[in-house]
C-alpha cells in the first residue's frame, strides 16, 4: 500500500527551527517528485516546495532562503528543514507525491505552530 | 488572495447536481492541466480529478471535470451528504514558477 506519514510538527517560538519528516512506503521517494504543501488554520492550500527525482529543488517565494527540502534515499524519507520560523508559517504541513501535474497521494499532515 | 478564483461556497439538495468553477489566466490554466482535490472535514486533501477531466481509480463517475480557455469546472451529480467538503483546484503557473491553488469552495448538501 502506498502511504506517506509525516512527523516532526509541534510548537516552536518565532525565529526557531524545526525539521519535518515524511516516511514513504509502497514506493521509492527518490524515483518521484516529492512536495510539501501547507494549510494555515481555516485557510486554503499553499504549495511550499518540491524536490525532483534528479535532485533539483524549488520553493515558494514565501519560504525561499528559510526552508530546505531534502530526502534520505536509504530511509525512503522526505524532509523539510524550516529555519527562522514566523507566525505566518503556522499551518498543517502535508507531504505529497507530485505525479505529472497533480498531487497523489498525500500524507495525513503534521501541525506546526509558531508562537511565543 | 489566491491566484485561481473559486466561489467560497456552493450548496444543493441531495440527489441534485452542482458545479464549482475555477478561473485563472493564460499563465496557468490556459497553459497547463488542472487537478481537483476534495478535503473532507479534519482530513487531508484527496485527488479527485487530474489532467482537467480524468478520474483516478476509485473516484465515482458522479465527479467530472471540464476546461474552457482559462477556466475549469468540477461537476458533481447525485449529491450525497458524504460529498460535503472543501474542494480545491490546482495547477502550475509559468510566470510565478510555482504550483498555485484556488482558495477553495465549501460544498454544503442541504
Amino acid at each position: 500500500e502506498v502511504q506517506l506519514v509525516e512527523t516532526g510538527g509541534g510548537l516552536i517560538q518565532p525565529g526557531g527551527s524545526l525539521r519535518l519528516s515524511c516516511a514513504a512506503s509502497g514506493f521509492t521517494v527518490s524515483s518521484n517528485y516529492m512536495s510539501w504543501v501547507r494549510q494555515a488554520p481555516g485557510k486554503g492550500l499553499e504549495w511550499v516546495s518540491v524536490i525532483y527525482s534528479g535532485g533539483s529543488t524549488y520553493y515558494a517565494d514565501s519560504v525561499k532562503g528559510r526552508f530546505t527540502i531534502s530526502r534520505d534515499n536509504s530511509k525512503n524519507t522526505l524532509y523539510l528543514q524550516m529555519n527562522s520560523l514566523r507566525a505566518e508559517d503556522t499551518a498543517v504541513y502535508y507531504c505529497a507525491t507530485l505525479n505529472g501535474g497533480w498531487f497523489d497521494p498525500w500524507g495525513q499532515g503534521t501541525l506546526v505552530t509558531v508562537s511565543s | 488572495q489566491s491566484v485561481l478564483t473559486q466561489p467560497p461556497s456552493v450548496s444543493a439538495a441531495p440527489g441534485q447536481k452542482v458545479t464549482i468553477s475555477c478561473s485563472g489566466n493564460t499563465s496557468n490554466i490556459g497553459l497547463h492541466y488542472v487537478s481537483w482535490y476534495q478535503q473532507l472535514p479534519q482530513s487531508a486533501p484527496k485527488l479527485l480529478i487530474y489532467d482537467n477531466l480524468r478520474r483516478p481509480s476509485g473516484i465515482p463517475d458522479r465527479f467530472s471535470g471540464s476546461k474552457s480557455g482559462t477556466s475549469v469546472t468540477l461537476g458533481i451529480t447525485g449529491l450525497q451528504s458524504g460529498d460535503e467538503a472543501d474542494y480545491y483546484c490546482g495547477t502550475w503557473d509559468i510566470n510565478l514558477k510555482s504550483v498555485v491553488f484556488g482558495g477553495g469552495t465549501k460544498l454544503t448538501v442541504l
